[in-house]
């Protein structure tokens, strides 16, 4: 079976500050990993996903993960942030033994302060 | 173009009433998904629709049934609601099991 950890519930950053939200994963068998995000009051939005070929991977709004399959991480980063990128932020993983049903992180929710 | 949709937005029921919580997509996937949402859990899901004619338990079934009506529409019912099932309910979407789901904007519900 698998999981996921994001360790940090809340991670407060100033504008225009780098961010890194820190995703782990366990499983026994090969993975593809996402990052979600959800804005107030909305669904999840798809920002980055890693299915196979190069481990870094860059999603939409600037944001990019790199797959780190010994340390078994997904972490998402992000070089300058903005306001609008307050949100909360979802990992998730998925893999052939649980019939790819996702399985999500508990969220860890960005606050970007001006 | 609408995506996924659900319906009500809100809804507050009290203990032991019934409902259904709607949901249709209309990019024509084949795979439809339930999940509730609750403080500091993340997402877990509660049944999914793999192809239009099957359904499965996920992490979270008990208190809930789903029917997938046809290709877009897929419903769940709670017959007999209780407090611990106020929550955030969302429906998703995707081309099949491995590809990326697609989120409706949700349904938050009070049972009181």
């Amino acid at each position: 079976a698998q999981s996921v950890t994001q360790l940090d519930s809340q991670v407060p950053v100033f504008e225009e500050a780098p961010v890194e939200l820190r995703c782990n994963y366990s499983s026994s068998v090969s993975v593809y990993l996402f990052w979600y995000v959800q804005y107030p009051n909305q669904g999840l939005q798809l920002l980055l996903k890693y299915l196979s070929g190069s481990t870094l991977v860059k999603g939409i709004n600037g944001f990019e993960a790199e797959f780190n399959k010994s340390q078994t991480s997904f972490h998402l980063r992000k070089p300058s942030v903005h306001i609008s990128d307050t949100a909360e932020y979802f990992c998730a993983v998925s893999s052939m033994d649980s019939s790819y049903k996702l399985i999500f992180g508990s969220g860890t929710r960005l606050l970007v302060r001006p | 173009n609408a995506g996924v949709t659900q319906t009500p937005k809100f809804q507050v029921l009290k203990t032991g009433q019934s409902m259904t919580l709607q949901c249709a997509q209309d990019m024509n996937h084949n795979s439809m998904y339930w999940y509730r949402q609750d403080p500091g859990m993340g997402l877990r899901l509660i049944y999914y629709s793999a192809s239009e004619g099957t359904t499965d338990k996920g992490e979270v079934p008990n208190g809930y049934n789903v029917s997938r009506l046809n290709k877009r529409e897929f419903s769940l019912r709670l017959e007999s609601a209780a407090p611990s099932q106020t929550s955030v309910y969302f429906c998703a979407s995707s081309e099949s099991p491995r590809d990326t789901q697609y989120f409706g904007p949700g349904t938050r519900l009070t049972v009181l």
